[in-house]
């Protein structure tokens, strides 16, 4: 069975400094990782995939296959960063993603 | 394309009535989500369909609920009777079979009161 855990609701954290939300999963084979954002009054969107090892807004984030992570991290928070981030996995064989339960992001002025 | 529609945007009903939210996915789009969330558990896949077949309905959390898609470009998501524990937003996402990003229609959030 696939699970994501994001053991942090919430998170709070003052402009300029760095942000890691944390993201831990558990998949018996090779899973594709996603982060996805929702800002305030707007849909659900995709922000980064681990495959594409891309940086977006300045956000990155690493699969460590050893410890079964995908933290996101940002080295200096915006306060347009605030919004709630949802980690996701999916098997190779399908279309379908597991979220975790999310975490609450504020950055504060 | 404006994306993943959905409607209503917001209901509120009373405790035994029906409810129907319906979701209209981009178009091409074979593959068709309905999540729920709430406070306490994040995002919830409830079922998905595939080519307008469901696939997987393991996270219907009780028969009260069903969900059809008579066609490429339509889903209905019910819920008879509703209860207030099934309030809620309720999210419609569509993806492509190439592709893993899913998109999400803007949700509808259900009052049952």
């Amino acid at each position: 069975a696939q699970r994501v855990t994001q053991p942090e609701k919430l998170l709070s954290v003052f402009k300029g400094a760095p942000v890691e939300l944390k993201c831990n999963y558990s998949y018996s084979g090779s899973p594709e990782l996603f982060w996805y954002v929702q800002y305030s009054r707007q849909r659900l969107q995709l922000l980064l995939r681990h495959i594409s090892r891309e940086s977006i807004k300045g956000f990155t984030a690493d699969l460590n296959k050893g410890e079964t992570s995908f933290h996101l991290k940002k080295p200096f928070a915006q306060e347009e960063d605030s919004a709630m981030y949802y980690c996701a996995l999916s098997g190779p064989s399908g279309s379908r993603l597991t979220f975790g339960e999310g975490t609450q992001l504020t950055v504060n002025p | 394309d404006a994306g993943v529609i959905q409607s209503p945007r917001h209901e509120v009903t009373e405790m035994g009535q029906e409810v129907t939210l319906r979701c209209k996915p981009i178009s091409g789009h074979d593959y068709l989500f309905w999540y729920r969330q709430t406070m306490m558990r994040g995002l919830e896949l409830l079922i998905y369909f595939n080519n307008n077949v469901p696939i997987d309905d393991s996270g219907m959390p009780e028969d009260r609920f069903s969900a059809k898609m008579p066609n490429a470009s339509f889903s209905t998501l019910k819920i008879q009777p509703s209860e207030p524990r099934d309030s809620a937003v309720y999210f419609c996402a569509s993806s492509s079979t190439s592709g893993l990003e899913q998109f999400f229609g803007p949700g509808t959030r259900l009052t049952v009161l």
